[in-house]
Parts: structure tokens; sequence; C-alpha cells
């Protein structure tokens, strides 16, 4: 089985862009969820979805957004870029009511 | 969420047993005890749970204790791959709850 998938792996912006991050989860798995990873914050989660629909959220700004589509992929987007956003962001999937989550490579952006 | 504390960073020789102890004195009985590493450069990677008993799989044993306020991730033989940073997280059984809390986590150092 193919593992968790994310493009892009790497992607540079500059202060006020918009990005569009994506995520492909394990076959069959229902359940994406969206971590941001720097190294003053550690890993910290964004949001997780189930069957297209937002079922938890962290506690990020209203400029960091996700949405799921019927054959399970993820797409995150962060509207006006700040310095700050620069990260790894990494997806994770799973089974509904597994307890194992399965993360991808991450997809690193540099905010300029 | 219940907190975890973990120390910064451990060592150990190759080939040697590593006992990577994890504190969590405000775990609830329906939080499970969940341990992820993450390798340099890749996204988190799943280790092993467990909510009372200790467990074992191909990758490592997990020791809970008795009233389960601390655990402890056995790796049987540190080899080279085993350099991580292992995180110990409490994760809530309940319904429509996934999101994982990072923490630190423990930077393991093998020395060969």
């Amino acid at each position: 089985k193919a593992g968790v998938t994310q493009t892009p792996r790497y992607l540079i912006k500059t202060r006020g862009q918009q990005v569009t991050l994506s995520c492909s989860p394990i076959s069959g798995h229902r359940s994406v969820s969206w971590y941001q990873q720097t190294p003053g914050q550690g890993l910290q989660f964004l949001f997780e979805y189930f069957s297209e629909t937002q079922r938890n959220k962290g506690n990020f700004p209203g400029r960091f957004s996700g949405r799921q589509f019927s054959n399970s992929r993820s797409e995150m987007n962060v509207s006006t870029l700040e310095l700050g956003d620069s990260a790894l962001y990494l997806c994770a999937s799973s089974l509904d009511n597994d307890e194992t989550q399965y993360f991808g490579p991450g997809t690193r952006l540099l905010v300029l | 969420d219940a907190k975890t504390t973990q120390p910064n960073s451990m060592e150990s020789n190759e080939e040697e047993p590593v006992h990577l102890p994890c504190n969590h004195s405000t775990i609830s009985g329906t939080d499970y005890i969940h341990w992820y590493r993450q390798l340099p450069s890749q996204g988190p990677e799943y280790v092993i749970h467990g909510l009372t008993s200790n467990v074992n799989n191909r990758m490592a044993s997990l020791a809970i204790a008795e009233d389960r306020k601390s655990s402890t991730l056995i790796l049987h033989r540190a080899t080279l791959r085993d350099a991580a940073v292992y995180y110990c997280i409490l994760r809530y059984s309940g319904a429509g709850s996934y999101q994982l809390t990072f923490g630190k986590g423990t930077k393991l150092s093998v020395i060969p």
C-alpha cells in the first residue's frame, strides 16, 4: 500500500501571498489531519477532516483553512502569508476509530 | 489535554537496550499512551501505544506503570537507525477527538 503523499515537497512564497498544499491519504483512510512543525513551537495540530467535514480544529488563525474531497484527499490553504508561517506542514491519515496515524513526509514552506 | 514530561535528550550505545521514560501524572482513565518517533527530515512514525497493560510489537515494548502515571518505551537493541526524536503522547480515546498533542520529545542519540 502506498503511504501518505504530500505535494509539493518544497515551496517558497513571499509575504502576503497564499498557498495551497495537498495531501493524499493511504487508500481506505478517511481521516486526514494537518500539523505545523516549527523549531520554536514544535508540532502543532491544525485541523482534522473526516468524510469531507472538519471534525477538529487547533488554535490557529482563520488564515489557515482546509478541505477534504470525496476521495479523502485533502488540501490546506494559508492566505496572506506571514514570515512566521515558514514551517514543515505535515499531513497524517488514519482509519476512523484507529489509534494509529500515518504521516507523510511533509511540505516545507519558506516565506520570504 | 493531559501533559507528558520527557527528558530532552538521551544517549545510547549501539546494540544496547534503551529505556525512554515518560511521566504523565494527570492521565485520565480514557487516555491512551502513544509513542511516535521522528527521524531526521521525515514525518513522525508510529511506534506503539497502550492503555493499561504492557505492549510489545516488532519495533519496541511499552511498559506502563500500574497507576498509569508513567510509562517507558523500550528499544531492545538500539541501532543507528533508531536515532530520532521520540514523542510520548496522551490521546483521548473518546469519539470525535483524534488529534495528537505533541510535546518536545526526547532526542535519542545512538553512539556506534
